[in-house]
């Protein structure tokens, strides 16, 4: 599955798939970039990040990938459990470091069907 | 350790009360943040603390008033808060405010405020 357009704030895949989320950023000098998972209740959690020099990134079944020209990030989740629903934001440092804090992206909620 | 520990987890308050929101970590981070979360919405940044100091403040009104007593901690103060004050408040800690470091920020699980 795959989120249509950018600001799609709910994506619906089956269990097994894989899945595409979706995030546009807004400052072109911002230098560092994270996913978060949000579930019910909870903070958000660390997924993975990927500096600006960089243009993909992998984990463990996830891939960030970074599209400076057009400000735009994605998440790949491979084979979708039902331990990955939840909201997820892509967040973005702008340049200063640490001190500036976070902006996070409007989420997208990501269920998954059995 | 490396978690951001908040305390309450839930809040009720009435609009004439003053109440505390805590949090604690213990991982040697150096810069702190308050955010706030509406629900279905991303966080907000609040405040930020460098190295114990208050560098960014936005535009937050007055009636929340953040204290940092030492590098482990972060309190933020309620006085006199609005219904649409409610929210879920988090916070977060990374390690180097200043550098040009690549680590994540460490959220907590954030204090649930209900105002009344």
């Amino acid at each position: 599955g795959e989120s249509v357009g950018l600001h799609l704030p709910t994506l619906s895949v089956q269990e097994g798939d894989n899945s595409i989320i979706n995030c546009a950023y807004s400052n072109s000098a911002s230098d560092y970039f994270i996913w978060y998972k949000q579930e019910s209740g909870k903070g958000p959690q660390f997924i993975i990040d990927i500096r600006s020099n960089m243009d993909k990134r992998q984990g463990q079944r996830v891939t960030v990938l970074l599209n400076k020209t057009v400000k735009h990030l994605s998440l790949q989740i491979a084979a979708t459990q039902p331990g990955d629903s939840a909201v997820y934001f892509c967040a973005e440092r702008p340049p200063g470091g640490g001190a500036d804090g976070l902006t996070f992206g409007k989420g997208t909620h990501l269920i998954i069907q059995p | 350790d490396t978690e951001v520990t908040q305390t309450p987890k839930h809040l009720v308050m009435g609009m004439t009360n003053k109440k505390s929101l805590k949090c604690e970590q213990h991982m040697g981070h150096r810069a702190m943040y308050w955010y706030k979360q509406k629900a279905k919405k991303p966080p907000e940044l609040m405040f930020v603390y460098s190295y114990e100091k208050l560098s960014i403040n936005e535009s937050v009104p007055s009636r929340f008033s953040p204290e940092c007593p030492n590098s482990s901690l972060l309190n933020l103060h309620l006085h006199a808060l609005q219904p649409e004050d409610s929210a879920l408040y988090l916070c977060a800690s990374s390690q180097d405010p200043w550098g040009a470091q690549y680590y994540g920020y460490t959220f907590g699980s954030g204090t649930r405020l209900t105002v009344v």
